[in-house]
């Protein structure tokens, strides 16, 4: 059964780190690409960046400076990593397979920036 | 960036009417637009992807077309369960980019 779960804290302190994980089941990260979008509390959605099936990464150019995304295919795991975080980057972070119709989206996951 | 417009921001709407979303990219982005459905407090679903190809599950009244710069999510038939807001998105230059969304609210 093909599926994506995304995890990670759901507080994070202004100018702390965030670290998500997605983990896919169902089929092969060397096989696809995964990708990273996030919606503001109340706004749109927002294209963070990408884990393409070959390894190479692809980022948005307003996070490019503080995003990072990794993988561990022995895992079947998509990692996000963006530092200095503000008030302005709480909302729900999704990973998903955009036009790939069998992966869909994860159901995201809940992170507030607060102190 | 491509950025991508779309319009209305807000379209109310009544039973049985055949509507019409646009989504307008500020560069060509060919026939890589996609269309992705939001209904609250769930994740986004893919509806049309490469303009105009289908996806397995989702109703038939769901079509898209266009190609360039211009395109348009049309629904022949609006159903209440159909009330989401409609997201358009670009695959076809690094980053990829989605547009503000259109929300469907009942007339």
């Amino acid at each position: 059964q093909v599926q994506l779960t995304e995890s990670g804290p759901g507080l994070v302190h202004p100018s702390e780190t965030l670290s998500l994980t997605c983990t896919v089941s169902g089929f092969s990260l060397t096989g696809y690409s995964v990708y990273w979008v996030r919606q503001p509390s109340g706004k749109g959605l927002e294209w963070m960046g990408r884990m393409r099936y070959n390894g190479d990464t692809s980022y948005n150019s307003a996070l490019k400076s503080r995003l990072s995304i990794s993988r561990d295919t022995s895992k079947n795991q998509v990692f996000l990593k963006m530092n200095s975080l503000q008030t302005d980057d709480t909302g729900t972070y999704y990973c998903t397979g955009l036009t790939t119709e069998a992966m869909g989206w994860g159901q995201g996951v809940m992170v507030t920036v607060s102190s | 960036d491509v950025v991508l417009t779309q319009s209305p921001a807000t379209l109310s709407v009544t039973p049985g009417e055949r509507i019409s979303l646009s989504c307008r990219a500020s560069e060509s982005v060919d026939t890589y637009l996609h269309w992705y459905q939001q209904k609250p407090n769930e994740s986004p679903r893919l509806l049309i992807k490469y303009a105009s190809q289908s996806i397995s599950g989702i109703p038939s009244r769901f079509s898209g077309s266009g190609s360039g710069t211009d395109f348009t999510l049309s629904i022949n038939g609006v159903e209440l369960e159909d009330l989401s807001i409609y997201y358009c998105q670009q695959g076809n230059s690094l980053p990829y980019t989605f547009g503000a969304g259109t929300k469907l609210e009942l007339k």
